[in-house]
């Protein structure tokens, strides 16, 4: 399977513990996003990285929230202190940056966290 | 503020009945627009996209979708749906530097055998 993947796919954790998710993308992809999806409604835009440089984050991205990429392959995003409003499913998508396919993300099939 | 609205958040069909859900957009500048599905399940797949050009677009599993400028709309349709098709749907938008997409809030589309 050469498609997005993320690790762990499900996470329970208990408010004020932290959780760190990882993204692998499509290997030749140079851009990777993370999103946040809520039950019922569409997916919300986190940050973004082009490589390894993070260019644009959410105002929805907390101080709590942190997100890398390295190497410019794989990606963590870390929630420090979790709260109960922090459950939701996590989405990772990549794309590759230029010609007829700009802006076609392909998404991973997410983390869902739970907060208790 | 740039926006994507989907006005039907559910829609229950009989198979063999036409599709059509609503998108419209609020984006200034060039926009590109996108449907996804996610069935029962399942992540979140590519049906369809539009960059430029021919502003009939056709996708996967026999769904199109028609770009229509001065109406602000990119309306997903399907002449006959079936069971399999049962599934969320998502239309989303993104300028044309290729970066966030938004997203509407999604129609849930339930088709009965």
């Amino acid at each position: 399977d050469t498609g997005v993947s993320q690790d762990p796919r499900h996470k329970i954790t208990k408010r004020g513990q932290n959780v760190t998710f990882r993204c692998d993308p499509i290997s030749e992809h140079n851009r990777l996003y993370w999103y946040r999806q809520t039950l019922g409604q569409g997916p919300e835009f986190l940050t973004y990285f082009q490589n390894e440089a993070q260019l644009e984050k959410s105002r929805l991205l907390s101080d709590r929230f942190s997100a890398e990429r390295p190497k410019g392959s794989f990606s963590t995003l870390e929630i420090q202190r979790t709260e109960q409003g922090d459950s939701a499913m996590y989405l990772c998508a990549s794309s590759l940056l230029g010609g007829l396919t700009i802006g076609t993300q392909y998404f991973g099939p997410g983390t869902r966290l739970l907060v208790l | 503020a740039q926006s994507v609205s989907q006005h039907n958040h559910h829609v229950i069909l009989s198979e063999a009945a036409s599709l059509e859900l609503g998108c419209n957009y609020s984006y200034g500048g060039t926009v590109n627009l996108f449907w996804y599905v996610q069935y029962p399940g399942q992540h979140l797949q590519l049906l369809l996209k539009y960059f430029s050009g021919d502003p009939l677009v056709k996708g996967i599993k026999g769904f199109e979708a028609e770009f229509i400028k001065s109406k602000f709309s990119f309306n997903l349709r399907k002449p006959s749906v079936q069971w399999s098709d049962t599934a969320e749907y998502f239309c989303a938008a993104t300028n044309n530097a290729g970066n966030m997409l938004t997203f509407g809030g999604g129609t849930r589309l339930m088709v009965k055998p």
